[in-house]
């Protein structure tokens, strides 16, 4: 069974930094593009960013490119979210997500985390 | 960045019905189109992918269409449990993007 279990999140000042991981089992991890998307209470959803297997290429949209680095190690089946100068907006609850693989074709964000709240203010 | 619209934004509808949710793309985004549940205080679930492809342990009643730059999710004979909101999101092109929902309730 497929588990991805998110921690780190908490309240934290404005710019400030704060470092989130998702433990992966159930599933070669190894083998999987790995994500991260956020949630603003009562909100909308919003892609976060991208890693591929080997962590040598990485994704984010301009809203948190230069502030927030994506990262993972195989060998602990965890993926990171790095999240420096922290702003506001950046409030919300943080899923991990991964695909699964039908042959050629990519199901996106075929399982999620529980998520983990990540708070903003002063 | 593809900029998706999602309509209705709300919806409310009986027991037995059959509703429809559109996407629709700011640019051609070749069947790279999913859709996705959520329920209060839970994660979303995959529910259709590249368009029309039916997720593992997913009803039946639910269903997808759609090309180009236009989308559909269709929920055939509602029952209870499907009152949530509902996204759908383009993965054809970084930045990927989510339409900005629809929240079923059940009259």
């Amino acid at each position: 069974e497929v588990q991805l279990v998110e921690t780190g999140g908490g309240l934290v000042q404005p710019g400030r930094s704060l470092k989130l991981s998702c433990v992966a089992s159930g599933f070669t991890f190894s083998s999987y593009w790995m994500y991260w998307i956020r949630q603003a209470p009562g909100k909308g959803l919003e892609w976060v960013s991208s890693i591929n297997t080997d962590g040598g290429s990485t994704y984010y949209p301009d809203s948190v490119k230069g502030r927030f680095t994506i990262s993972r190690d195989n060998a602990e089946n965890t993926v990171y979210l790095q999240m420096n100068s922290l702003r506001s907006e950046d409030t919300a609850t943080y899923y991990c997500a991964k695909d699964s693989i039908f042959i050629t074709i990519a199901a996106p964000f075929a399982y999620w985390g529980q998520g983990t709240l990540v708070t903003v203010s002063s | 960045d593809i900029q998706m619209t999602q309509s209705p934004a709300s919806l409310s509808a009986s027991l037995g019905e059959t509703v429809s949710i559109e996407c629709l793309a700011s640019e051609d985004i070749y069947n790279n189109l999913a859709w996705y549940q959520q329920k209060p205080g839970k994660s979303p679930q995959l529910l259709i992918y590249y368009a029309s492809s039916l997720q593992d342990g997913v009803p039946s009643r639910f269903s997808g269409s759609g090309s180009g730059t236009q989308y559909s999710l269709k929920i055939n004979s509602l029952e209870s449990e499907d009152a949530a909101t509902y996204f759908c999101l383009q993965d054809s092109e970084y930045p990927w993007t989510f339409g900005g929902g629809t929240k079923l309730e059940l009259k």
